[in-house]
């Protein structure tokens, strides 16, 4: 069964470093997105992305924030200058056909220290 | 605002049980989705089963089943038969068919099945 993947698993990083997440969504799909959890929280939505552009993004993806598709599978998420804060899991997730089921990746743990 | 609320931040079941998960949610669409997600100790988020709120019928996925009260914004999910392997977190989950891409989650209840 096709599966979104996503790299690192677990990363740490020092405060005020740059740190790029990596999504493979599934291959057919249209629309990606980016989801955090912060531990022991629920799951909130961060942006969506369709046709090469951010088609919406919450209160939480400021201007630290990116994503980028470079090339025709992979879907990043770049924040520029960590903060304590940012120490989450954070889910790669897409779908083929927008209102339709989102599939998850297994997501990328980011630990800032 | 659109909210999902779960208001069993913990609940366990005995192996081969019944157990019900509760989920209201609120929201002045008429159109939408709902969902059940499941989050093993692993942390992936596994979808369980899905309803659009067009379909009176409740949905069924093997084991789950959904009790969907549109009236009432309520969307329980049932596990029959409970077995180890369930034990997780499950969200609730929340998508209007248009205007936004984005899901709205429940904090979450965390099942435990007992041996």
């Amino acid at each position: 069964e096709p599966e979104v993947t996503q790299t690192p698993s677990h990363q740490v990083t020092q405060m005020g470093q740059e740190v790029i997440l990596r999504c493979v969504p599934i291959s057919n799909h249209l629309y990606f997105y980016w989801y955090r959890q912060i531990l022991g929280q629920k799951v909130e939505f961060l942006v969506s992305f369709y046709n090469n552009e951010i088609s919406e993004k919450s209160e939480i993806f400021d201007d630290q924030f990116s994503v980028e598709r470079p090339d025709g599978s992979n879907f990043t998420l770049k924040i520029r200058s960590t903060k304590l804060e940012d120490s989450a899991m954070y889910f790669c997730a897409s779908d083929q056909d927008s209102g339709n089921t989102i599939y998850f990746g297994e997501g990328s743990w980011l630990t800032v220290v | 605002a659109q909210t999902v609320t779960q208001s069993q931040p913990e609940m366990s079941v005995q192996e081969a049980e019944t157990v019900t998960l509760s989920c209201t949610y609120d929201t002045s669409e008429s159109n939408y989705y709902l969902f059940w997600y499941k989050q093993p100790p692993s942390r992936q988020m596994i979808l369980v089963i899905r309803q659009e709120a067009y379909k009176q019928q409740n949905a069924t996925e093997n084991r789950f089943s959904v009790n969907f009260q549109k009236a009432a914004k309520s969307f329980s999910l049932k596990i029959s038969d409970s077995q180890l392997g369930d034990t997780a977190m499950y969200f609730c989950a929340f998508r209007p068919t248009s205007g936004t891409y984005k899901y709205i989650f429940g904090t979450g209840t965390r099942l435990k099945v007992l041996a």
